[in-house]
C-alpha cells in the first residue's frame, strides 16, 4: 500500500530529552513536511524538504532539527530547546506539481 | 494580517442544511488552491482541489475568487458525518500556507 507512515504513535519524553519522530512515505514525493499542531489550533510549518539533501526552517523551526538523507525518509528531532513541545506533530509529502499535500497519521507527544 | 484566514465557527447546522465557508488570502501569487478536512484527533485528509472555473464533487462545491483572494466551500444537503473541521490551503510552489480551520457540526 501507498502511503505515509509515522511512529510511534504516542510519545512520551521527560523534559530535557531529545526525541526522534519517524516519517517514512512509499509515494515518491519530492517534497516532505513537518507541521506542529496545538489543540484548536492551525497547523504550523516547521521544517520542510524538496530534494534530498535539502531543507528549509519553516514558520517555528526553532528547538527542531531534521534531516532528508533518503527521498522515502525525513526524521525531525524535538531538543531540549523547544520550550513547549507538547503537540500534535504532523508529517506530509507532496508530489511536484500534484495535489495535495497528503499527511500521515500524526504523533502524539508529551512532555512530562 | 494572517496569510490564510478562516471563518472560526463554530457552524452549527441541522441535517440537510447548505452551509458555506470562507477562506481569504493575502498572497495575491498564490497558484493552488485546496480544501482539506480534519476529524478529531486525526490528520487532515485531502477534500478538494479548487479550480478558478469552480468544481463541484457531489454535495460539495468549491469556488475560487483570485480578484477577491478567497476561496470557498459549500455543501449542500448536509449529514451528520460532515460534522468535522475544515482546513484551507494555499500554495505557492512548495510553500503551503493552511487557514486555522472551521469547526462544523451537523446536528439531527
Amino acid at each position: 500500500d501507498g502511503g505515509i507512515t509515522q511512529s510511534p504513535k504516542y510519545l512520551f519524553r521527560k523534559e530535557g530529552q531529545n526525541v526522534t519522530l519517524s516519517c517514512e512515505q512509499n509515494l515518491n514525493h519530492d517534497a516532505m513536511y513537518w507541521y506542529r499542531q496545538d489543540p484548536g489550533q492551525g497547523l504550523r510549518l516547521i521544517y520542510y524538504s524538496q530534494i534530498v539533501n535539502d531543507f528549509q526552517k519553516g514558520d517555528i523551526a526553532e528547538g527542531y532539527s531534521v534531516s532528508r538523507e533518503k527521498k522515502e525518509s525525513f526524521p525531525l528531532t524535538v531538543t531540549s530547546a523547544q520550550k513547549n513541545p507538547t503537540a500534535f506533530y504532523l508529517c506530509a509529502s507532496k508530489a511536484s506539481g500534484g495535489p495535495g499535500p497528503f499527511f500521515g497519521p500524526g504523533t502524539r507527544l508529551t512532555v512530562l | 494580517r494572517k496569510e490564510v484566514e478562516q471563518d472560526p465557527g463554530p457552524f452549527n447546522v441541522p441535517e440537510g442544511a447548505t452551509v458555506a465557508f470562507n477562506c481569504t488570502y493575502s498572497n495575491s501569487a498564490s497558484q493552488s488552491f485546496f480544501w482539506y478536512r480534519q476529524d478529531c484527533r486525526k490528520e487532515p485528509k485531502l477534500l478538494m482541489s479548487v479550480y478558478s472555473s469552480g468544481n463541484e464533487d457531489g454535495r460539495f462545491t468549491a469556488q475560487l475568487n483570485r480578484a477577491s483572494q478567497y476561496i470557498s466551500l459549500l455543501i449542500r444537503d448536509s449529514k451528520l458525518s460532515d460534522s468535522a473541521t475544515y482546513l484551507c490551503v494555499v500554495t505557492n510552489n512548495n510553500d503551503m500556507r493552511f487557514g486555522a480551520g472551521t469547526r462544523l457540526t451537523v446536528k439531527p
